[in-house]
């Protein structure tokens, strides 16, 4: 199954952009991510789904237009613009694996973001 | 509105049980695959389990590390779905998420989460 590795930590000044990565381990760059946003004290919240083309299908319900994705190799990328305070949160990434009894969704480990 | 309402949660020493349940309103939530996700404090999410959907045989499928102590059920009368934990060790100790996921089309996935229960297993 993939391996999902994401840098711990990020930080971005109120108003500026950052992108956040996802990289899938060797043997799995075909595969879609889901991006996940997680408040404070909060269930995670569905962002969007991305592939080597962008995104796939649609943004998740009241995800602004500040949010966007590409996927390029192993890696996708999580961009969000003009940074608000409301988007301090950790990000995870996931991913299906297999089919039927051999299904398992995989996560990364995260990535705190800070807003300054 | 679309929500998730995990409850059950609690105190329960090794070796124990607990049964949790996600209330689901406002989506189709007979035709959506119910997966638990667990987070320990501090870390990050795991997955649990997931059931299918009624057209998918309400098919399970588990996490190597709780395969034979926990399972999942659902009632689609009752929009509710259950996970029981048997022989519950310290490392089970999370917040329990329960999501949905329904293809709402061939491309658009329609995902879900809950607010969490809190499970501490603990003497």
């Amino acid at each position: 199954q993939p391996v999902l590795t994401q840098t711990p930590s990020a930080s971005a000044s109120l108003g500026a952009s950052v992108t956040l990565t996802c990289t899938l381990s060797s043997d799995y760059s075909e595969y879609k991510v889901d991006w996940y946003q997680q408040r404070p004290g909060k269930g995670p919240r569905f962002v969007m789904r991305v592939g080597t083309g962008g995104i796939v299908g649609s943004k998740g319900d009241g995800i602004p237009d500040r949010f966007s994705v590409l996927g390029s190799g192993l890696n996708r990328y999580l961009t969000i613009n003009n940074i608000q305070e409301e988007d301090e949160s950790d990000y995870y990434c996931g991913a299906d694996h297999g089919s039927g009894t051999n299904f398992v969704w995989v996560f990364g480990g995260g990535t705190t973001l800070t807003v300054l | 509105e679309v929500q998730l309402v995990e409850s059950g949660g609690g105190l329960v020493q090794p070796g124990g049980s607990l049964k949790v349940s996600c209330g689901a309103f406002g989506f189709t939530f007979s035709g959506s695959a119910i997966h638990w996700v667990r987070q320990a404090s501090g870390k990050g999410l795991e997955w649990v389990g997931r059931i299918r959907s009624k057209a998918n045989s309400y098919a399970t499928t588990y996490a190597a590390s709780v395969k034979g102590r926990f399972t999942i059920f659902r009632d689609d009368s009752k929009n509710t779905a259950y996970l029981q934990m048997n022989s519950l060790k310290t490392e089970d100790t999370a917040v329990y998420y329960c999501s949905s996921r329904r293809w709402a089309t061939v491309t658009t996935l329609e995902n879900y989460w809950g607010q969490g229960s809190l499970v501490t297993v603990s003497s």
